[in-house]
């Protein structure tokens, strides 16, 4: 089974500040990888992804993320933190399932940012 | 493009009274998901539709929560009788396909207290 560990419930980061959201996965062939954000009250928008290719993937607002096949791990990263950067983001896994393609989301890392 | 649309965005009910939730995918997605997130976790999916046919609803409590897509646009997810643990957000969300390389897009969600 698919399942994915954000070993971070928060992160608090001053603005400007780089920041790195650990994500570590199980899955038992190549994994499809995501990163989502979610805002209060808001759905959630796709940061990135990864399904092959490059393992170094670049997404919208700044943010990359790398693949490490070595370490089953999908790391999010940005260089310097903004403070509209504050929000929910979540690591999640796709793999094939019951007939559908299902995806499979961490917990979730909250982030702060202080001016 | 109008995004995914859903309703209501708050429902307060008592336990073991019944709820509704409606949502409108993307115009010509196929694939149409809920999702069910409960607080400090990360989205569960419940069921997929692939145009009005059901591919996976392997984790919907069938007792209790039921959805139907019957002209393969619109949705509803309805719980009967509701429990306390039903209090979450219910996501949905749409795809062009069924693949996982089409991107999910995500609405606002309804916001359950059953109380």
């Amino acid at each position: 089974a698919q399942s994915v560990t954000q070993p971070d419930i928060h992160i608090t980061v001053s603005e400007g500040a780089s920041l790195e959201l650990r994500c570590n996965y199980s899955y038992g062939a190549t994994p499809y990888l995501f990163w989502y954000v979610q805002s209060p009250g808001q759905g959630l928008q796709l940061l990135l992804k990864y399904f092959s290719g490059d393992t170094l993937v670049q997404g919208i607002k700044g943010f990359e993320a790398e693949f490490k096949r070595s370490q089953s791990s999908f790391n999010l990263r940005k260089p310097s933190v903004h403070w509209s950067d504050a929000a929910e983001y979540f690591c999640a896994v796709g793999g094939l399932t019951g007939g559908g393609n299902k995806l499979t989301f961490g917990t979730g890392t909250q982030l702060k940012v202080e001016l | 493009e109008a995004g995914v649309a859903q309703s209501p965005r708050y429902k307060i009910i008592e336990k073991r009274q019944s709820v509704a939730f409606w949502c409108n995918p993307i115009s010509g997605h196929a694939t149409l998901y809920w999702y069910q997130q409960i607080l400090g976790q990360g989205p569960k999916l419940l069921i997929q539709f692939q145009n009005n046919g059901v591919v996976d609803d392997s984790q919907l409590p069938k007792d209790r929560f039921s959805a139907e897509r019957l002209k393969g646009v619109d949705s509803t997810l309805k719980i009967q009788p509701a429990k306390l643990e039903d209090s979450a957000v219910y996501l949905c969300a749409s795809s062009l396909e069924r693949q996982l390389a089409y991107e999910q897009y995500f609405g606002p969600g309804t916001r359950l207290t059953v109380t």
